[in-house]
C-alpha cells in the first residue's frame, strides 16, 4: 500500500514564478492538508481539502490556492513567489469519520526561491 | 487562538538513556487532542504517539510515554533505552476537532541527537 506520495522532490524557481506541487493521498484518504515548513520551523497550516472544497485555511495570501481531483490527489499552487516561499511543502492525508483523524505525512517537495 | 511552544531547541542523549522532550500548550478548549510527531533526516514526519485530552491516563507506546498535565497545559515526551535511530526532529502537536474538520498546530520542534 503505498504511502502518501508527493511531486517534485525539489524544485527550483525564481521571484515572480508560479509553481505547481502535486499530492496523492494514502489509499482510503479522501482529506488533504497542505503544510509549509520553514528551515528550523515547525509545520504551518496552509489549507485542507474535503470533496474538492478548500474547508479550511490557515494564514496564507491568496497567492497560495489549490484544487482536490475527483481521486482525491491534490495539488497547491503559489503565484507570485517571493524569496520567503523558500521551505519544505508538505502533503498529509486522512480518512473520512473516527473520532480523531491521524494524519499521515508525505515526504514533501523542498522548493527553492532564487 | 492555540499555540505549542517547545523551549528546547536541541537535545542529547546517550545510547540507551532516558530523555524527555518538553511541550507546552495554550487553548481554551476542553476537548482536543495532542501528538508528538517524529521527523527523521529523511524528512517524512511520522505519528510517535498520541494523547486524548478527555483520558486521564497518559499514552504509552513501546519506548514512547507521555505525561500530560491538563491543568498545567503541559505535555512531554519520555523516550526510554534510546536508540540511534531516534535521532530527529520532535514535534509537539495540537489538534482540535470542530464540526468535522480539523487543523494541527505545531511546536517549533526539538532536535534530539542520540550519541553512541
Amino acid at each position: 500500500d503505498a504511502g502518501v506520495t508527493q511531486s517534485p522532490t525539489h524544485l527550483i524557481k525564481t521571484r515572480g514564478q508560479q509553481v505547481t506541487l502535486r499530492c496523492s493521498p494514502k489509499s482510503g484518504h479522501d482529506t488533504v492538508s497542505w503544510y509549509q515548513q520553514a528551515l528550523g520551523q515547525g509545520p504551518q497550516f496552509i489549507f485542507q481539502y474535503y470533496e474538492e472544497e478548500e474547508r479550511q485555511r490557515g494564514n496564507f495570501p491568496d497567492r497560495f490556492s489549490g484544487h482536490q481531483f475527483p481521486n482525491y490527489s491534490s495539488e497547491l499552487n503559489v503565484n507570485a513567489l517571493l524569496l520567503g516561499d523558500s521551505a519544505l511543502y508538505l502533503c498529509a492525508s486522512s480518512r473520512p469519520g473516527g473520532i480523531y483523524n491521524e494524519q499521515f505525512f508525505g515526504p514533501g517537495t523542498r522548493l527553492t526561491v532564487l | 487562538a492555540q499555540t505549542v511552544t517547545q523551549s528546547q531547541p536541541e537535545m542529547s542523549v546517550q545510547e540507551a538513556e532516558t530523555v524527555t522532550l518538553s511541550c507546552t500548550y495554550d487553548t481554551s478548549e476542553s476537548n482536543y487532542y495532542l501528538f508528538w510527531y517524529k521527523q527523521p533526516p529523511s524528512r517524512q514526519m511520522i505519528l510517535v504517539i498520541r494523547q486524548e485530552a478527555y483520558k486521564q491516563q497518559n499514552a504509552t507506546e513501546n519506548r514512547f510515554s507521555v505525561n500530560f498535565q491538563k491543568a498545567a497545559k503541559s505535555f512531554s515526551l519520555k523516550i526510554s533505552d534510546s536508540q540511534l535511530g531516534d535521532t530527529a526532529m520532535y514535534f509537539c502537536a495540537f489538534m482540535k476537532l470542530t464540526s468535522g474538520t480539523y487543523k494541527y498546530i505545531f511546536g517549533t520542534g526539538t532536535r534530539l541527537k542520540v550519541l553512541a
